[in-house]
């Protein structure tokens, strides 16, 4: 069964560290990737998304996310974090060309970001 | 302004009581979803449904029902024989169901039985 994996449930950094957040999936097919974030008290939104193109994923919020195809990977970056990032990060796969729009969701990652 | 609602945003019930969670679009999207949230599990699909008067078992369906008799609200039932109700749950719609189209989320509703 196809399923992602977010290796990092927790993790907590200080105000301007760097971020980098790993998402690996289990699909050998064609994929559709997304990151969607979770701030306190708001609606789970779209951060970023891969369809086609460029494997490098701009964003909003100055985040961006990599796919390597070779590695099922599609880890989430962003070089200067601030404490309005502090949320939970889920990063979700489409197999493309499936019957549904089925999303995938990893576990989740809750990054809390000290000033 | 254009999205999604769900309500009410807390829910307490007794053990043994149906429940039903609405949902509601105004994006005019066919595809609606609902999923259900657990600390440390993300989220798993419930229910979805890709037009009116039709919807499909997700991952989890079992101890829920759902109906879609207009393309704008999927309300969604926990019955009394799901063994683990309480926990988060979010309301979702794409334009379409097949192909790669974003899904807008809800606000969810957090729903507590004791």
């Amino acid at each position: 069964a196809q399923s992602v994996s977010q290796h990092n449930h927790h993790v907590i950094l200080s105000e301007a560290a760097s971020l980098e957040l790993g998402c690996n999936y289990s699909y050998g097919g064609t994929v559709n990737l997304f990151w969607y974030v979770q701030y306190p008290g708001q609606h789970l939104q779209l951060l970023l998304k891969y369809f086609s193109g460029d494997p490098l994923v701009k964003g909003i919020k100055g985040f961006e996310a990599e796919f390597i195809k070779s590695k099922f990977s599609f880890n989430l970056r962003k070089p200067s974090v601030q404490w309005s990032d502090t949320a939970e990060y889920f990063c979700a796969v489409i197999p493309y060309g499936g019957a549904t729009n089925k999303l995938i969701f990893g576990t989740g990652t809750l990054l809390a970001v000290q000033p | 302004d254009g999205g999604i609602t769900q309500s009410p945003k807390y829910l307490f019930r007794k053990e043994g009581q149906n429940v039903t969670l609405s949902c509601e679009q105004n994006l005019n999207h066919d595809a609606m979803y609902w999923y259900r949230q657990d600390p440390g599990q993300g989220l798993r699909l419930i229910y979805y449904s890709q037009i009116v008067n039709d919807f499909q078992k997700g991952d989890i369906a079992e101890g829920y029902s759902v109906s879609r008799e207009k393309k704008e609200s999927f309300p969604l039932t926990v019955t009394s024989a799901q063994k683990n109700p309480t926990a988060f749950y979010l309301c979702a719609s794409s334009e379409r169901l097949a192909g790669p189209y974003e899904q807008y989320f809800g606000p969810g509703t957090r729903l507590t039985v004791t």
